[in-house]
């Protein structure tokens, strides 16, 4: 399995509040993306990047922003927390190359609950 | 219409039993197809590509219709250990004159399957 982490597992916040997530790799991977799962929608792609400082919005990507100064981590940030954002956040990475036919190597999720 | 789509099941099958998974995408153009598992509150995990000429990886066979923009994985003498959620995923077209779209993955719904004793 690709080593990545991902902080907080678990987090309860209130609305309006930042909140900042956490993901880390060690398999030096290009490509990094950020996803939420919800019920009824599947996992959906927030954001994602395709190298350090080079990031780029997926299709659910209002009321989130991120960052990646180093390969090895790619941080979610909900800029203002609202209850709509509850969810289970996935951390997701690929090895450069091809662009298409490479796995996705997904870290262990992060339940996020914003009261 | 949702760019791929599954029939979220639940399919409750006995042990020992095939079952069929269908889905479909509406993106004529997508590029690579795939199959993932997803145990309860885990992350998913590949459990095969799809190609074009229809592909089988133990008791799992996965099969490719572009011209239906269909995808199917059979699984054959179902285990206890096979009950997961099983995602439909498809790459969609390149998006840029680099002709990449950065392995961005878009995923069905899920199907749960329940293999009970």
């Amino acid at each position: 399995d690709a080593g990545i982490t991902q902080s907080p597992r678990h987090k309860v916040t209130e609305t309006g509040t930042p909140v900042t997530l956490r993901c880390h790799q060690t398999e030096n991977h290009r490509y990094m993306y950020w996803y939420r799962q919800d019920p009824g929608h599947g996992l959906r792609l927030i954001h994602y990047s395709y190298g350090v400082k080079d990031t780029d919005k997926g299709e659910v990507s209002d009321g989130y922003s991120v960052s990646r100064s180093k390969t090895e981590d790619f941080l979610l940030t909900l800029e203002s927390a609202t209850s709509s954002q509850t969810s289970v956040y996935f951390c997701a990475t690929r090895v450069a190359g091809l662009a298409t036919g490479n796995e996705q190597f997904f870290g262990p999720g992060t339940r996020l609950t914003v009261l | 219409r949702k760019e791929v789509e599954q029939d979220p099941g639940p399919f409750n099958v006995p042990e020992g039993a095939t079952v069929a998974f269908n889905c479909t995408y509406s993106n004529s153009a997508s590029q690579s197809f795939f199959w993932y598992r997803q145990d309860c509150r885990k992350e998913p995990k590949l459990l095969m590509s799809v190609y074009s000429s229809g592909n089988e990886d133990g008791r799992f066979t996965a099969q490719l219709n572009r011209a239906s923009q269909y995808i199917s994985l059979l699984i054959r003498d179902s285990k206890l250990s096979d009950s997961a959620t099983y995602l439909c995923v498809v790459t969609p077209r390149a998006l840029n004159a680099g002709g990449t779209s950065y392995g961005k993955l878009t995923f069905g719904q899920g199907t749960i399957l329940t293999v009970h004793p």
